[in-house]
């Protein structure tokens, strides 16, 4: 069965303070790797699509990464605006389902 | 172009009662879907679609109907609301493999 795993739940980050969120996954066929934020009380945004592994993507702070098992979502040096949770879903082969996490909570300090 | 819309944003309904939550998008997507998203459980699949008169079940599928008569619009039902069925209800369409855009959300209680 495809599974999804998102960590930590929940990070809470000083301004300025670099982490990463990670998403491990198994899929019987992998189309793509889709990474979403989602403000409060809001549908979920794109960020990046990655395909295959060795891929990277990056979008101002923001840079995901992709292996056979695992994503990462890099943030650098976070501002408080960064404050989102952080969705990871995989594309099946097949159908093109999307199989979601249940996201990582980024919160930034000033 | 307004991507994906939903009405309403927020519902009340009593245990029994019947709604229907509206979608629709304007960007001549073929495939659209309807998700639930429920705390610590992410987003979960209800029913999709991959064309007009064309729909499968998703992961979630009990108690909610869906039709699709054009391409712009796709309507869930609730057929008997359930306390089990408060949540969070998204809308998305995308075309074939592409990028999946999702709608602003209904908020949806169940008393």
């Amino acid at each position: 069965e495809d599974q999804v795993t998102q960590s930590p739940e929940a990070l809470r980050l000083q301004e300025g303070e670099s982490s990463s969120l990670n998403c491990s996954y198994t899929v019987s066929g992998l189309r793509g790797l889709f990474w979403y934020r989602q403000d409060p009380g809001k549908g979920p945004e794109f960020l990046f699509t990655l395909y295959s592994a060795g891929e990277e993507k990056e979008k101002e702070r923001l840079k995901a990464t992709l292996t056979k098992k695992e994503s990462f979502l890099h943030i650098t040096a976070p501002k408080p605006e960064d404050s989102a949770t952080y969705l990871c879903a995989v594309q099946h082969l097949n159908d093109y389902k999307l199989s979601f996490g249940a996201g990582t909570t980024v919160t930034v300090r000033a | 172009n307004a991507g994906v819309t939903q009405t309403p944003k927020f519902q009340v309904l009593k245990t029994g009662q019947s709604m229907t939550l509206q979608c629709a998008q304007d960007m001549n997507h073929e495939y659209m879907s309807w998700y639930r998203q429920d705390p610590g459980m992410g987003l979960r699949l209800i029913h999709y679609s991959v064309g007009a008169g064309i729909t499968d079940q998703g992961e979630v599928p009990n108690g909610y109907n869906v039709s699709r008569s054009t391409t712009e619009d796709f309507p869930l039902r609730l057929l008997s609301a359930a306390p089990s069925q408060t949540s969070v209800y998204f809308c998305a369409s995308r075309r074939g493999g592409e990028t999946q855009y999702f709608g602003p959300g209904t908020r949806l209680l169940v008393l």
